[in-house]
């Protein structure tokens, strides 16, 4: 059983499009962190939310927290080819081992110019 | 401002061998983290240390991994007696703190193959 359900697990759209992918949990998260990975590189961190309604914004990404911590998303505007790779959603679930990131599977985000 | 660094970034080895992966956190860091990464699969955590302490090992297979970090020099995770199935890409984390958010950085893995 996946913890964190991330959709759609692919996406392909064209340059100037904007997407959102979600992350779902039934489980309650003490805070939640987006990650971005290309091949053969590791995840690179874009984003933590720890407060429930929280709302942050990097540029043309846009990421919020469930008011409940249960599910967030990433929302891109106009996106570009320099966008594609791996969205991770990662959470530290709440009341569970610290330290221990629990990672969803992952949206492969395609653009194409 | 070195990132999290591992070494090597690829490493062959035959069933039955030893491997040695390394992994440097950034600098300031004390806490490290182990994942691994399988073929279509997200992230699996494996272990989490602090300077010569285990601190949650519940993701790590009970026979043939081992891991370590020591008061100085890098973090070891080592596999022994390797089979097929270790085959995956294993990525290391550090972070400041694990109070509040709990930012993880990774570095750039370790690919594993089995022949």
């Amino acid at each position: 059983t996946q913890l964190l359900e991330q959709s759609p697990q692919f996406l392909s759209i064209q340059e100037g499009e904007n997407l959102t992918v979600y992350c779902n949990s039934s489980s309650v998260f003490s805070s939640l962190q987006w990650y971005r990975q290309e091949p053969g590189e590791g995840p690179v961190l874009l984003v933590t939310v720890v407060t429930g309604g929280e709302v942050k914004k990097l540029k043309r990404l846009t990421f919020q927290f469930g008011d409940a911590r249960k599910d967030s998303s990433l929302h891109i505007t106009a996106a570009q080819p320099g966008d594609t790779g791996l969205y991770l959603c990662a959470g530290e679930k709440y009341g569970g081992s610290q330290g221990n990131l629990i990672f969803g599977k992952g949206t492969k985000l395609s653009v194409k110019p | 401002n070195a990132g999290v660094m591992q070494n090597p970034r690829h490493l062959v080895r035959r069933r039955g061998q030893e491997a040695r992966l390394r992994c440097s956190p950034m600098k300031g860091h004390s806490h490290v983290y182990w994942y691994r990464q399988l073929p279509e699969e997200g992230l699996k955590f494996m272990v989490y240390l602090q300077k010569e302490n285990i601190i949650d090992e519940s993701g790590m297979p009970k026979e043939r991994f081992s891991a370590e970090f020591p008061k100085e020099g890098p973090s070891i995770l080592r596999i022994q007696q390797v089979v097929r199935g270790d085959s995956a890409a294993y990525f290391c984390a550090s972070s400041l703190t694990t109070s509040g958010n709990n930012e993880q950085f990774f570095g750039p893995g370790t690919r594993l193959t089995v022949l």
